[in-house]
C-alpha cells in the first residue's frame, strides 16, 4: 500500500529539548514538505526538499532543521530555538516541485501533534 | 507568505442541504486543490483543478477553477453526516510554484 507515514502520532516534550518527527513515503516522490498547522490558520511551510540531499527554507524555518539523506525520508527536528513549538505538524510529498501542475500536487501524511510542556 | 481568503469560516447545516464555499486571492494560480481534514488527521485530496474555467466533480462534490485564475469554489450537494470536517483550498502560485493554503471552512451537519 503506497502512502505517507508520520510517527509518532502524539509527542510530548519538555521545553528546551530538541525533538525529531519522522516522515516516510513509498510513493517514489521526489519532493517532500513540512508544514505547521495552528488553529484558524492556513498551513505554513517550514521546509521543502525537491531532491535527495537538497532542501530549502519555507516561510517559517527558524527553529527547525531537516535532512534528506534518502528519497523516502524527510525528518524534521524541532529545536529548542523554536519559540512556540506546540502545533500539529504535517508532512506532504509530490512527484516533483516546479514540474507540471499535476506532478506538483501534494499528498499529506496523517500528522504528528507535538505538545511542549 | 500570502494566504488565501477562504469563506465562510464555518457552516452549520441540516442533513440534505447543499453547501458552497470559496477561496479568493489577489494572486494568480496555476492549480487549485480542495482537501478535507478530519480532526487529528492529515488532509485528504478531494478535487484537483489544473485549468482556468475547469469544472470537476467527485461524487456529490463539484469544484471550479475561476476564469480569472484568482479564485475557486467547492460545492457539496445533499450533505450527509460524514461530510463533517474542515475543508480547505490550496493554490499553486504561477510565479514561483509555492503552494498557498486557505484557513479552512469548518462544516457541521445536523442529522
Amino acid at each position: 500500500d503506497g502512502g505517507i507515514t508520520q510517527s509518532p502520532k502524539y509527542l510530548f516534550r519538555k521545553e528546551g529539548q530538541n525533538v525529531t518527527l519522522s516522515c516516510e513515503q513509498n510513493l517514489n516522490h521526489d519532493a517532500m514538505y513540512w508544514y505547521r498547522q495552528d488553529p484558524g490558520q492556513g498551513l505554513r511551510l517550514i521546509y521543502y526538499s525537491q531532491i535527495v540531499n537538497d532542501f530549502q527554507k519555507g516561510d517559517i524555518a527558524e527553529g527547525y532543521s531537516v535532512s534528506r539523506e534518502k528519497k523516502e525520508s524527510f525528518p524534521l527536528t524541532v529545536t529548542s530555538a523554536q519559540k512556540n513549538p506546540t502545533a500539529f505538524y504535517l508532512c506532504a510529498s509530490s512527484i516533483s516541485r516546479g514540474g507540471s501542475s499535476r506532478a506538483d500536487t501534494q499528498y499529506f501524511g496523517p500528522g504528528t501533534r507535538l505538545t511542549v510542556l | 507568505g500570502q494566504q488565501l481568503n477562504q469563506s465562510p469560516q464555518s457552516m452549520f447545516i441540516q442533513e440534505g442541504e447543499d453547501v458552497s464555499m470559496n477561496c479568493t486571492s489577489s494572486s494568480i494560480f496555476n492549480t487549485w486543490l480542495w482537501y478535507k481534514q478530519d480532526p487529528g488527521e492529515g488532509p485528504v485530496l478531494l478535487i484537483a483543478l489544473y485549468k482556468a474555467g475547469e469544472l470537476t466533480s467527485n461524487g456529490r462534490l463539484t469544484a471550479q477553477f475561476g476564469i480569472t485564475r484568482k479564485d475557486s469554489f467547492l460545492n457539496i450537494s445533499a450533505s450527509i453526516p460524514s461530510d463533517v470536517g474542515i475543508y480547505f483550498c490550496a493554490g499553486q502560485l504561477t510565479n514561483n510554484n509555492d503552494m498557498r493554503f486557505g484557513a479552512g471552512t469548518r462544516l457541521t451537519v445536523k442529522p
